[in-house]
């Protein structure tokens, strides 16, 4: 069964600091998606940043970045530069190509403070 | 232009009672999803569609019924609702087997079951 872990039930940091959430997975799949995303307080399912597996560069969105360490099988998130808007609960998922199934982590509840 | 929308967004009701959740998706994708959202936040698959065709039914109890008349629409119909029913209730959208393959996901509806 395909799973995915993120270990950090809540994280805190001030405004303008770098914060790192972490996600590992485990699969037997050797072509599939990695993805983050966002859940602010208004409830919308945000799509922060998006990884395929077969490519070794790692993913960046403006002030998003990933560590994709594929023989790990870990998929960290590092928002830098946070901003109050930036809080939210961060959802890392994994979906095999093709699979039409997202598995989601169990989320990271991020508070950014002024 | 919203572009996975579904209605209503909060539903209150009486356990035993049936209702519906609507969902349509303009992005033109060939593949649409439920998913549950529990009270600790996890999100749980429920049911892939795949142009109006059935693709995964994650163990969920036959009271709730998917119906997909189109391509661009999934509706979720949920009879004798129980107080464990209370969550939220996502649906989303993919076009599966491209390589920007990504989910799409509406706001969200907010069911509670007294």
């Amino acid at each position: 069964a395909q799973t995915v872990t993120q270990s950090q039930p809540e994280m805190s940091v001030q405004e303008a600091e770098t914060v790192t959430l972490s996600c590992t997975y485990d699969t037997s799949e050797n072509n599939y998606y990695l993805f983050w995303y966002k859940q602010p307080p208004s409830r919308q399912m945000i799509l922060v940043i998006r990884q395929e597996a077969y490519k070794q560069q790692n993913a960046t969105e403006n002030r998003f970045s990933v560590n994709f360490q594929k023989a790990a099988k870990s998929f960290s998130l590092k928002i830098s530069d946070s901003q109050l808007g930036d809080t939210a609960m961060y959802f890392c998922a994994f979906m095999p190509k093709g699979a039409q199934k997202l598995v989601f982590g169990q989320g990271t509840r991020l508070t950014i403070n002024p | 232009d919203t572009a996975v929308s579904q209605t209503p967004k909060y539903l209150v009701t009486q356990m035993g009672n049936d209702k519906s959740i609507k969902c349509e998706q303009n992005l033109g994708h060939d593949t649409m999803y439920w998913y549950k959202q529990d009270s600790k936040k996890f999100l749980k698959i429920m049911f892939s569609y795949n142009n109006k065709e059935l693709i995964i039914n994650e163990t969920v109890p036959n009271r709730f019924s998917p119906k997909s008349p189109d391509k661009a629409h999934l509706n979720l119909h949920i009879n004798s609702l129980e107080l464990g029913d209370s969550a939220v209730y996502f649906c989303a959208s993919s076009q599966v087997g491209t390589d920007n393959e990504k989910l799409f996901f509406g706001s969200g509806t907010q069911l509670s079951v007294l």
